[in-house]
């Protein structure tokens, strides 16, 4: 099985803060990954697949980045609905897999 | 209005059995493929199964195989996944979540969740 893994586990920022999450594959997934986000007691969102493609009303201070076995979620300009978890999971394989989360929290 | 409702969670000995149901709505759902994802709690979200369209395709996790069985009638617009020989590690939170159109392999819509606990 492909593993994800993500750094930082967690981490806190402000309001307006620019944030970049990693994502890494243990094998190359070329962009087959996507990018989710969940708040406490909800389903997860997709905010972003194929690597840098952005979800339908998904707001522009979401972005993604990479290929092969490294990726990037960016959050441009953190606002405060932001606060949340956010997942990788590969779809290279049928077998899918997620990374284990980066918790964003309040500083 | 895309709608995935699970249902049929539980409090469940070890060893025992269960059955969840997820009903869809607000889209043509013999179309899409389908998936089951649980979050044990406090921790990451873990894939178990994936279901084609047509029902042809069938795959689980290592961590549930010969154990669980998923299964779907496009008729009733409905998924479902048969729990057998539960352990307590299988305790989680169940989301039935829909493959994008075209069998993407991402999850575009996922229901609320229904909480299964395996417990003596």
């Amino acid at each position: 099985a492909i593993r994800m893994t993500q750094s930082p586990s967690s981490f806190s920022a402000s309001t307006g803060d620019r944030v970049t999450i990693t994502c890494r594959a243990s094998q190359g997934i070329s962009s087959y990954l996507a990018w989710y986000q969940q708040k406490p007691g909800k389903a997860p969102k997709l905010l972003i697949y194929a690597a840098s493609t952005l979800q339908s009303g998904v707001p522009s201070r979401f972005s993604g980045s990479g290929s092969g076995t490294d990726f990037t979620l960016t959050i441009s300009c953190l606002q405060s609905e932001d606060f949340a978890t956010y997942y990788c999971q590969q779809y290279y394989s049928y077998f899918f897999t997620f990374g284990p989360g980066t918790k964003v929290d309040i500083k | 209005e895309v709608q995935l409702v699970e249902s049929g969670g539980g409090l469940v000995q070890p060893g025992g059995s269960l059955r969840l149901s997820c009903a869809a709505s607000g889209f043509t759902f013999s179309s899409y493929s389908m998936n089951w994802v649980r979050q044990a709690p406090g921790k990451g979200l873990e894939w178990v199964s994936y279901i084609s369209s047509s029902s042809s395709t069938i795959y689980y996790a290592d961590s549930v195989k010969g154990r669980f069985t998923i299964s779907r009638d496009n008729a009733k617009n409905s998924l479902y996944l048969q729990m057998n020989s539960l352990r307590a590690e299988d305790t989680a939170v169940y989301y039935c979540a829909r493959d994008d159109y075209g069998d993407q392999g991402y999850f575009d819509y996922w229901g609320q969740g229904t909480l299964v606990t395996v417990s003596s």
